[in-house]
């Protein structure tokens, strides 16, 4: 079964660092998606991107944040200047349509700030 | 600003039992619900959904129910496993607004099934 493969799976920085975390979505989606699940906290919408550009952001998705596509298989997230704050699991997901559709997720980036 | 909740963070039931997981919501514009499973160092699997125009789906031994005027939803394991520990989380997506169908996740309960 075709799945989110996400990379690297644990990631330490720096406080003021900058960190990519990639991702490869299943190649025939359409839609793509950031999560974060801060420890012991829910599971939380950061981005959705669609046709190169992003269709909704939260308030979580700061100017320090941003995403792309930079070639037919890649993701990334971006964050240019870490705080201790983003220290989290980040979760990639995919899907091939919109509402109600099921979102396929990897097994996510534990990011570590120190 | 919590549109989903999970009130229950953990459930335990012996094995063979039904498990209830329950899930209340408070935007009404929501139109879709899921069920997603997640264990340890994995990302969140897709388990059942529901749409606004039904009150109960069916998947072998899960069942959500959907009870709009009460904006609650629950999640029925019969009969439960051991595999079937892990944290359940229930989210809701809809086409209103700005928003595009991304997924609001509730805080997820934890079930433990006893062998």
């Amino acid at each position: 079964e075709p799945e989110v493969t996400q990379t690297p799976s644990h990631q330490v920085t720096q406080m003021g660092q900058e960190v990519i975390l990639r991702c490869v979505p299943i190649s025939n989606h359409l839609y793509f998606y950031w999560y974060r699940q801060i420890l012991g906290q829910k599971v939380e919408f950061l981005v959705s991107f669609y046709n190169n550009e992003i269709s909704e952001k939260s308030e979580i998705f700061d100017d320090q944040f941003s995403v792309e596509r930079p070639d037919g298989s890649n993701f990334t997230l971006k964050i240019r200047s870490t705080k201790l704050e983003d220290s989290a699991m980040y979760f990639c997901a995919s899907s091939s349509g919109t509402v109600g559709e099921k979102l396929f997720f990897g097994s996510g980036t534990q990011l570590s700030v120190l | 600003d919590q549109q989903v909740k999970q009130n229950s963070p953990s459930l335990s039931v012996q094995e063979g039992r039904i498990s209830i997981l329950n899930c209340d919501y408070t935007n009404s514009m929501f139109d879709y619900f899921l069920w997603y499973k997640k264990y340890p160092a994995e990302g969140p699997t897709f388990l059942i959904s529901i749409s606004s125009i039904k009150d109960k789906n069916e998947d072998g031994r899960f069942t959500v129910f959907l009870n709009k005027s009460a904006k609650h939803l629950s999640l029925h394991i019969v009969p439960s496993q051991p595999g079937d520990s892990a944290v359940y989380f229930c989210a809701a997506s809809g086409n209103y607004g700005g928003s595009q169908g991304n997924l609001i996740f509730g805080k997820g309960t934890k079930l433990s099934v006893k062998p």
